[in-house]
């Protein structure tokens, strides 16, 4: 199986501008999260999206956003882009089974990442 | 304030020994507890999880020891080898929150030095 795929994997844009990041999700995996890696913060979570909806929020400013579609793909896209937007995103897929059918599984499985730089 | 610490930004250990990541947390409803390794200009791979309702978990030289009481958990990795220096994050789930919010510590690297 797939594993989860992002594109670009790099990325350089000016400040001002705003990106568009992509990630495809493993198939059969329903719920797509995006998180922010930067050497001084970890990994900070942005967003979760479930059915083409935002499930949970990081606390982010509203220059990032995103969406899922119907294949469960997801986009993030930051606006106005700043200085301290470089950072690593990480997008991250996990199976988020019906509630009741028995199967436990929490984990989620990341891609290998945008390297956002800006400039 | 960070609800999950990994306090040691590193640890040295020789080939064949064993490693021991620490991890603290905060925030008592965290249900779900995870190890997850990085290499550098790669996504975090994960290792092995643990639920609140065990205190131990093993996978191969891979063992994650829960202590609820202390909130502190643990990752065993014996024996250890040079392919598993990497940055290792323990990450925790917060019961009644979404699935896909993971809160992460800032990382331990470790070094395995042959």
């Amino acid at each position: 199986k797939a594993g989860v795929t992002q594109t670009p994997r790099y990325l350089i844009k000016t400040r001002g501008q705003q990106v568009t990041l992509s990630c495809s999700p493993i198939s059969g995996h329903r719920s797509v999260s995006w998180y922010q890696q930067t050497p001084g913060q970890g990994l900070q979570f942005l967003f979760e999206y479930f059915s083409e909806t935002q499930r949970n929020k990081g606390n982010f400013p509203g220059r990032f956003s995103g969406r899922q579609f119907s294949n469960s793909r997801s986009e993030m896209n930051v606006s106005t882009l700043e200085l301290g937007d470089s950072a690593l995103y990480l997008c991250a897929s996990s199976l988020d089974p019906q509630l009741g059918s028995g199967v436990s599984s929490y984990e989620q499985y990341f891609g290998p990442g945008t390297r956002l730089t800006v400039t | 304030d960070q609800q999950v610490k990994q306090n040691s930004p590193s640890l040295s250990v020789q080939e064949g020994r064993i490693s021991i990541l620490n991890c603290d947390y905060t925030n008592s409803m965290f249900d779900y507890f995870l190890w997850y390794k990085k290499y550098p200009a790669e996504g975090p791979t994960f290792l092995i999880s643990i639920s609140s309702i065990k205190d131990k978990n093993e996978d191969g030289r891979f063992t994650v020891f829960l202590n609820k009481s202390a909130k502190h958990l643990s990752l065993h990795i014996v024996p250890s080898q040079p392919g598993d220096s990497a940055v290792y994050f323990c990450a925790a789930r917060d019961y009644g929150g979404s699935q896909g919010n993971l809160i992460f510590g800032k990382g331990t690297k470790l070094s395995v030095k042959p």
